[in-house]
């Protein structure tokens, strides 16, 4: 079955960056996009990007250009998001998703990141 | 970017009412709008696809439908596993958006 994993929870300072993960496994990696989503505590669902790891393709939501950047290692099957220069703004949920099969909808979903920018 | 303007922002129900909520596109998207549940501390769940499609597994108290600018997704029979909050996404062309969420509360 279709899993995304993430890593876990990070504690930063600002000013630095995290490397958050997304592991892939019950299908061809290569084949699906990965999408990223952000969600502050108890705030919506902001859409991030993607990363297409069969060619490594990426697109950025203008807001988080130069703040994600996207990157797949298609050997372990595991999508990544460096977030920089990190600011409390930063403190969220990160989700990584997948579209299901024959529909344009996220139907997998990881269990999201909790990135925490404190000094 | 598109806006998704979605309404109401919270609801107050009962179990049995029937569940209305809206989303309006700044521009026309087709039929590619999907909607989302998310309960505390889980991820979103997949619902509703391309407008009016239910995903596998769905229960059929879930509907969605419109096309263009308007959209309305419905529980037909609220159920108190129900509760929660309700985004919808436009995914006709990048970025995708959401809309702020309709968060679901007893009476």
């Amino acid at each position: 079955q279709v899993q995304l994993q993430q890593s876990g929870a990070e504690l930063a300072k600002p000013g630095t960056s995290v490397k958050l993960s997304c592991k892939a496994s019950g299908y061809t990696f290569t084949s699906y996009y990965i999408y990223w989503v952000k969600q502050r505590p108890g705030q919506g669902l902001e859409w991030i990007g993607y990363i297409y790891p069969g060619n490594g393709g990426t697109y950025y939501s203008e807001k988080f250009k130069g703040k994600a950047t996207f990157t797949a290692d298609t050997s372990s099957s595991t999508a990544y998001m460096l977030l920089g220069s990190l600011t409390p703004e930063d403190s969220a949920y990160y989700f990584c998703a997948r579209r299901g099969v024959g529909t344009l909808g996220f139907a997998y979903w990881g269990q999201g990141t909790l990135v925490t920018v404190s000094s | 970017d598109i806006v998704m303007t979605q309404s109401p922002t919270s609801m107050s129900i009962s179990v049995g009412d029937r569940v209305t909520m809206n989303c309006k596109a700044s521009q026309n998207v087709g039929s590619n709008v999907d909607w989302y549940q998310q309960k505390t501390g889980q991820s979103p769940k997949l619902l509703i696809y391309k407008a009016s499609n239910r995903y596998t597994g769905v229960p059929d108290r879930f509907t969605g439908s419109g096309s263009g600018t308007d959209f309305t997704f419905t529980i037909s029979n609220m159920q108190a596993e129900d509760l929660a909050v309700y985004y919808c996404m436009q995914s006709n062309s990048y970025p995708y958006t959401f809309g702020a969420g309709t968060k679901l509360e007893l009476k």
